[in-house]
C-alpha cells in the first residue's frame, strides 16, 4: 500500500456502544491527525500525535480518545457513542517538521452514523 | 486563534467557463500557509495549491490561481477553463508556518454545467 488507509469505509452504530476506527499509513510520517467533517462546519481537528508515544487535543476532543503506539498506526476510539458523533472521520499524516511538513496527506475518510 | 471563512456555499459555473471561489481569514500568525483542498464525490481530501504567506507572487497550478491578497486577508481561487472533473467541494484552510494544526472554511460546492 501506499499513503493512508482507514476502516471501516462505513459503519452504523447504536448510541452506547464503543467504537475504533483504525487508521494506518506507510509514508513513516511523524505526526498523524484525526479530523471529523460535518456539513457547514468543514473538518475540525479531534485529536493529533507528532510522534509515537505523544497525543494532543485538537478543537474537539471530547467523547473521543487515541493512542500512538508506533509510526504506522493511529486509532480512534469512541468509547461510548452518541449521535451527535455522527460524521465522517479524516486521518491525516505529514511531516512534523521540515520543508515538507506543510502538507497533510489524507485517507478516504469513514462514515459513521450513530443511531 | 484563527478562522477561515468561506461565504459562497454554492457555486455553478459553465464548462470551459472560469469560476472563483472565495475566502477569508483571519490569524494572528505573522508566517502561515493556505491552500485550497478538493473533495470530489469520492470523498478524497486533494491538495489544489498552497501559498506562502511571505510570498508575494500568486501561486498557479495550471488552470488554478489563486488572488492572495495578505493585508485585507483574502485568498480566492480561480478554476479557469471549468472540466466535468473539477466538480467537487472546494476547502480553504490556513495553518500556521510552525504549527501543526490545519484550519478549514465551510466549503464551497462547485457545480459543472455541460
Amino acid at each position: 500500500i501506499a499513503g493512508i488507509t482507514q476502516a471501516p469505509t462505513s459503519q452504523i452504530l447504536a448510541a452506547g456502544r464503543r467504537m475504533t476506527l483504525r487508521c494506518t499509513q506507510d509514508m513513516r510520517h511523524n505526526a498523524m491527525y484525526w479530523y471529523r467533517q460535518d456539513l457547514g462546519l468543514g473538518l475540525r481537528l479531534i485529536h493529533y500525535s507528532n510522534t509515537a508515544g505523544t497525543t494532543g487535543k485538537g478543537e474537539v476532543p471530547d467523547g473521543y480518545s487515541v493512542s500512538r503506539a508506533n509510526t504506522d498506526d493511529f486509532p480512534l476510539t469512541l468509547a461510548s457513542a452518541v449521535p451527535s458523533q455522527t460524521s465522517v472521520y479524516f486521518c491525516a499524516s505529514s511531516d512534523w517538521i521540515g520543508p515538507s511538513s506543510y502538507e497533510q496527506y489524507f485517507g478516504p475518510g469513514t462514515r459513521l452514523t450513530v443511531t | 486563534a484563527q478562522t477561515v471563512t468561506q461565504s459562497q456555499p454554492e457555486m455553478s459555473v459553465q464548462e470551459a467557463e472560469t469560476v472563483t471561489l472565495s475566502c477569508t481569514y483571519d490569524t494572528s500568525e505573522s508566517d502561515y500557509y493556505l491552500f485550497w483542498y478538493k473533495q470530489p464525490p469520492s470523498r478524497q481530501m486533494i491538495l489544489v495549491i498552497r501559498q506562502e504567506a511571505y510570498k508575494q507572487q500568486n501561486a498557479t497550478e495550471n488552470r488554478f490561481s489563486v488572488n492572495f491578497q495578505k493585508a485585507a486577508k483574502s485568498f480566492s481561487l480561480k478554476i479557469s477553463d471549468s472540466q466535468l472533473g473539477d466538480a467537487a467541494m472546494y476547502f480553504c484552510a490556513l495553518r500556521g508556518y510552525d504549527d501543526y494544526k490545519l484550519s478549514f472554511g465551510a466549503g464551497t460546492t462547485v457545480t459543472v454545467r455541460a
